[in-house]
């Protein structure tokens, strides 16, 4: 069965420092990966996918993704915070198999002045 | 471009009333639709998608019930509303014929409150 971990619930992090949130995936075929964001009272918005080639993704806002197909993972990086990144941070799963899908249950940035 | 407008922002409904939530898609063709709640603002759960007019999968068995009776046009509906309805609604579209590696796209919510 397919599935998503964020195994962090919250992360903090000082202005200026690099972030991670952390993301695992377990699926059956190739994994098709994505990041959104949500920032209160909003929808989410899409940040980045990783489908095939080079490991390391760039998306929106300065961030960026390593999969890593031996850890089964895809955590979302960014070289230095801004207060403005605090939000709410999904990872998502499919893979060949469906065409939904499967949801992290989000990590909370917050990014300290 | 392609945009997404969902409506209300926020709605107030007793317990017992019927509801309607309405989301259109422009700029594209035969997307994929899809209902989202969020409870607590966390989790998402799908509560129903649609890969074409009249198609609706239903992935939790409620309250609720969907319809698209445009191609992007998609509507959530409930004859009768619970306490345990109450949350964040989301609407969702991505490119038509099931593309594993397109993202989906999001409007920017219903905040529904049960009284």
């Amino acid at each position: 069965a397919q599935s998503v971990a964020q195994p962090e619930d919250q992360v903090n992090v000082a202005e200026g420092n690099p972030l991670t949130v952390k993301c695992t995936y377990s699926v059956s075929g190739n994994p098709y990966l994505f990041w959104y964001v949500q920032y209160p009272n909003r929808g989410l918005q899409f940040l980045l996918k990783y489908i095939t080639g080079d490991n390391l993704v760039k998306g929106s806002y300065g961030f960026e993704a390593e999969f890593n197909k031996s850890q089964t993972s895809f955590h979302l990086k960014k070289p230095s915070a801004l207060v403005s990144d605090s939000a709410l941070y999904f990872c998502a799963v499919r893979d060949d198999s469906n065409y939904q899908l499967i949801w992290g249950a989000g990590t909370k940035l917050i990014i300290k002045p | 471009s392609q945009t997404i407008h969902q409506w209300p922002a926020t709605l107030v409904q007793p317990v017992g009333s019927p509801l309607s939530l309405e989301c259109t898609v422009e700029g594209t063709s035969n997307p994929n639709l899809y209902w989202y709640r969020q409870a607590a603002g966390r989790g998402l759960q799908l509560l129903f998608y649609s890969v074409g007019i009249g198609q609706i999968s239903s992935e939790v068995p409620q309250n609720l019930s969907a319809s698209r009776p445009q191609d992007r046009q998609f509507i959530l509906s409930s004859k009768k509303l619970l306490l345990s309805d109450s949350g964040f609604y989301l609407c969702a579209w991505s490119g038509p014929g099931g593309g594993r590696n397109q993202p989906q796209h999001f409007g920017d919510g219903t905040r529904l409150s049960i009284l």
